[in-house]
């Protein structure tokens, strides 16, 4: 099984920062990496599919990036609504979400 | 409007089973895998069972600490998934979100709690 290892665990930024946030899988996943946004009570929301690609009516600010092994998420410039916990998931064999980062306002 | 809406979570004790189900509406189902993912509270997220469409035969596939004790399913006519859940254990307790999708489309559910206490 892919194991997929997340980093920070938390993290506290100011608005208008540049945000970065890992993951690493076990093995090659190919690319087949997503990010997702979830907001405290709600639901899980796609932002990013296979690394690079932003789901529609996702502000530009956030990107990823990568391949091979290791996938980043960037938010290039923070803004309040953005709090929120992100979590990777490889689809590349089986599914395996990150842990996931608590991103909150410094 | 895209909408899943799970229902049927409740209390139950370990050992019992639990059906969930999942009405999807605003979008082709029968051509849409189906998945249920679940979420411990205060924890992160876990995959939990996928069911493909019927030209995949319905396949499906199970994370290994479900696998044998959860059956994923679904009713085209209905535009239904179902998630029956026997032999449930303490650590089954999340709440369990229906999701669906494919390459540029992203649908998840409010969410249905299921809680295994004794």
């Amino acid at each position: 099984d892919i194991q997929m290892t997340q980093s920070p665990s938390f993290l506290s930024a100011t608005v208008g920062d540049r945000v970065t946030i890992n993951c690493k899988a076990s093995q090659n996943i190919n690319k087949y990496l997503n990010w997702y946004q979830q907001k405290l009570g709600e639901a899980p929301k796609r932002l990013i599919y296979n690394t690079n690609s932003l789901q529609t009516g996702i502000p530009s600010r956030f990107s990823g990036s990568g391949s091979g092994t290791d996938y980043t998420l960037t938010i290039s410039s923070l803004q309040p609504e953005d709090v929120a916990t992100y979590f990777c998931l490889q689809h590349n064999s089986g599914y395996t979400f990150g842990a996931g980062t608590k991103l909150e306002l410094k | 409007a895209v909408q899943l809406v799970e229902s049927g979570g409740g209390l139950v004790q370990p050992k019992e089973s639990l059906k969930i189900s999942c009405a999807a509406s605003g979008f082709t189902f029968s051509n849409a895998a189906m998945y249920w993912v679940r979420q411990a509270p205060g924890k992160g997220l876990e995959w939990v069972a996928r069911i493909r469409t019927k030209p995949n035969n319905y396949a499906t596939y199970y994370a290994d600490s479900v696998k044998g004790r959860f059956t994923i399913s679904r009713d085209d006519s209905k535009s239904m998934v179902y998630l029956q859940m026997d032999n449930l254990k303490t650590e089954d307790t999340a709440m369990y979100y229906c999701t669906s999708g494919g390459t540029t489309s992203d649908y998840w559910g409010q969410g249905v709690m299921v809680t295994v206490s004794s």
